[in-house]
């Protein structure tokens, strides 16, 4: 199956500051990524839909200036999670297909983050 | 309202003892039903896709089947390393996927 890798894999950081997370396809050309996150015992949640060179489509209720997504190039897209404050630590995990209804997601193994 | 249900939430299983999860959904157009395995601290792992009812794929210890209304994943004779949270997803269209809350499989050896 195809690749796909995310940095950094956990993350600790101060309430206030901003960190971003990278989604990358290693092995073929992801037209489409998704960013989820997921609560402990809670199923994943989509919170946004990134197009290459397009800016990113976002599910109701997450905030789009808080929740930076950039799908820079066919194999890379980062999430900025700006000011971050406590109830934002979560497990993100991003996904990429080829970006055709019914095409299989391929997921990152995800990215632990722990605000202080 | 699209929904995706998963029962039971967790199950335990004696090595060798045969079981099945299921998945119940409701979705205006079906665009694909989606199996997939989580393990701790991991990101999903892609198992299964399937399209119309009537479709089966199998892979080593697993069986997927599709209905009009759930999905069946059949696991024979298990072994420990099939200890898994198994997920069930469907795309309800431009390619977003609603996931079910999981099935948490423990196999004791």
């Amino acid at each position: 199956g195809a690749v796909v890798s995310q940095h950094p894999s956990r993350v600790i950081c101060k309430s206030g500051t901003s960190v971003k997370i990278e989604c990358r396809s290693l092995d073929f050309q992801a037209t489409t990524m998704f960013w989820y996150r997921q609560f402990p015992k809670q199923s994943l949640m989509l919170m946004a839909t990134s197009n290459e060179g397009s800016k990113a489509t976002y599910e109701q209720g997450v905030e789009k200036d808080k929740f930076l997504i950039n799908h820079a190039s066919l194999t890379l897209s980062t999430l900025t999670v700006t000011s971050a404050h406590p109830e934002d630590s979560s497990f993100y995990i991003c996904s990429a297909s080829i970006g055709l209804e019914g095409e299989t997601q391929y997921f990152g193994p995800g990215t632990r983050l722990l605000v202080l | 309202e699209d929904q995706v249900t998963q029962s039971p939430e967790a199950l335990r299983l004696q090595e060798g003892e045969s079981s099945s999860l299921n998945c119940s959904y409701t979705v205006s157009g079906l665009r694909g039903l989606f199996w997939y395995r989580q393990d701790p601290g991991k990101g999903p792992e892609f198992l299964f896709t399937l399209y119309s009812a009537g479709e089966e794929k199998e892979k080593e210890r697993l069986k997927a089947t599709l209905t009009k209304k759930e999905s069946f994943l059949h696991i024979t004779a298990p072994k420990p390393e099939d200890s898994a949270t198994y997920l069930c997803a469907v795309e309800r269209g431009s390619e977003k996927l609603v996931f079910g809350k999981g099935t948490k499989l423990t196999v004791n050896p």
